[in-house]
């Protein structure tokens, strides 16, 4: 299974609150998963990224949990502020074959 | 300035022309993409190139074909093949030959909006 599942489809936080978006996959064989932030009009933009040997990666106020068992993970926004509002995608990396599938992206609103 | 551009950033056609979407780079990275990008789905790979004068076909390359000829540019053209080619475009590239390298991160331009009338 090549899909990558992504939810909610949109997500409303208040300022300071914590956003979080999941994502679920099928195929063991994935070996990176990026997100990525993506501003209206925009191309996306890395944000960060783990590798499924860790369960937990951190990066300021952006953290990934990665459950390698239930074969999800989850990209927690701590302090959610208005300018993190944007459509961010998750994706899974399968890379010995050249393929990368992306998630059908999650609109973050952060309400000031 | 360095960074990836895409042009135009609207383009309209009538229903059965072919159409090329430009994209330049100036990273000097070796790997270049092309992705489709549909309201509320994911982005879907068409076309990447490793290499020049070298490229393979993603997950959606039909109707669409590419070039390689100098390593900065990576033109895409929408055929009249292409069944439903009204979407958002976006070129990306990464400095690394193997393309989807898990060492490797894909750097996008701004997109361009096709619209086939």
């Amino acid at each position: 299974q090549q899909q990558v599942k992504q939810s909610p489809q949109s997500l409303i936080v208040q300022k300071g609150g914590i956003s979080i978006i999941n994502c679920a996959y099928e195929n063991t064989a994935f070996d990176y998963f990026p997100w990525y932030q993506q501003f209206p009009g925009k191309g996306p933009a890395l944000l960060i990224a783990i590798r499924p040997d860790v369960s937990e990666k951190k990066e300021g106020r952006f953290t990934i949990s990665f459950n390698k068992s239930a074969k999800q993970f989850s990209l927690h926004i701590m302090d959610s502020q208005p300018g993190d509002s944007a459509t961010y995608f998750c994706a899974a990396l399968y890379s010995s074959a050249s393929k990368i599938i992306f998630g059908s992206g999650t609109r973050l609103s952060i309400r000031p | 300035d360095g960074g990836i551009t895409q042009s135009p950033k609207y383009l309209f056609r009538k229903e059965g022309q072919n159409v090329t979407l430009s994209c330049e780079q100036n990273l000097n990275h070796d790997a270049m993409y092309w992705y489709r990008q549909d309201p509320g789905q994911g982005l879907r790979l068409i076309y990447y190139s490793q290499i020049v004068n070298d490229f393979q076909k993603g997950d959606i390359a039909e109707g669409y074909s590419v070039s390689r000829e100098k390593k900065e540019s990576f033109p895409l053209t929408v055929t009249s093949a292409q069944k439903n080619p009204t979407a958002f475009y976006l070129c990306a590239s990464s400095i690394y030959g193997g393309a989807f390298s898990t060492t490797d991160t894909q750097y996008f331009g701004p997109g361009t909006r096709l619209t086939v009338l």
